[in-house]
């Protein structure tokens, strides 16, 4: 199984500072890597998917890169409605798994 | 505009077996291009993905390693929604428990609310 491992655990930060978050996978994705962000007692939400495109209304603000074993995703400029906690996810096919990270938790500084 | 829809208990005794359902409006279960997940999160095991199934000219299940003992993903295409069982619960099966579509992309698109289930006597 994939294990996805992000950084750091924990990201304090003000508005308007850049924020960039780190997921390595421990064997090659290639592209399908997808970023979430998650808000107390919400559903996840879908940010990113294949790496780099944003899913639909979501602000360009985000950004994803990456491919193979090591993606980051980026916050321009920090809005107040971004300190949530982030996760990655990723999906390989023989035989079928999808395993997310542990997530990396934005907060006010 | 895509909805999911969950239902089911929130208390399940060990050793009995988990229910949960996941209605849909807005799509079909029986769309041939997209697929219909669960996905559990608890403190100690984070997201896990549990199952899923689909169609495509047939019905398809897949599942996590980790569940594919106990666990049964189906559709039910007359009322256009899916379910969960889980058997022989033990207290480690308690999550919050959702539901979410992923298209051609694997990566989920909607998910349902959310449902609490805990474990217990």
């Amino acid at each position: 199984e994939i294990v996805l491992t992000q950084s750091p655990a924990t990201l304090s930060l003000s508005p308007g500072e850049r924020a960039t978050l780190s997921c390595r996978a421990s064997q090659s994705v290639s592209s399908y890597l997808a970023w979430y962000q998650q808000k107390p007692g919400q559903a996840p939400r879908l940010l990113i998917y294949n790496a780099s495109s944003r899913a639909t209304g979501i602000p360009a603000r985000f950004s994803g890169s990456g491919s193979g074993t090591d993606f980051t995703l980026t916050i321009s400029s920090l809005e107040p409605e971004d300190f949530a906690v982030y996760y990655c996810q990723q999906r390989s096919n023989w035989p079928v798994s999808i395993t997310f990270g542990q997530g990396t938790r934005l907060e006010i500084k | 505009q895509v909805q999911l829809q969950q239902s089911g208990p929130g208390l399940v005794k060990p050793s009995q077996t988990l229910s949960l359902t996941c209605a849909i409006s807005g799509d079909s279960v029986s769309s041939n291009s997209v697929v219909w997940n669960w996905i559990r999160q608890s403190p100690s095991r984070g997201l896990e993905w549990l199952g899923r199934t689909y169609y495509r000219s047939k019905w398809y299940n897949e599942y996590a390693v980790s569940a594919k003992s106990r666990i049964t993903v189906n559709p039910d295409t007359s009322k256009n929604q899916f379910s969960l069982q889980l058997n022989s619960v033990t207290p480690e099966d308690t999550a919050v428990y959702y539901c979410a579509r992923s298209d051609g992309n694997y990566s989920f698109d909607y998910w349902g609310q959310g449902t609490l289930v805990t474990v217990s006597s």
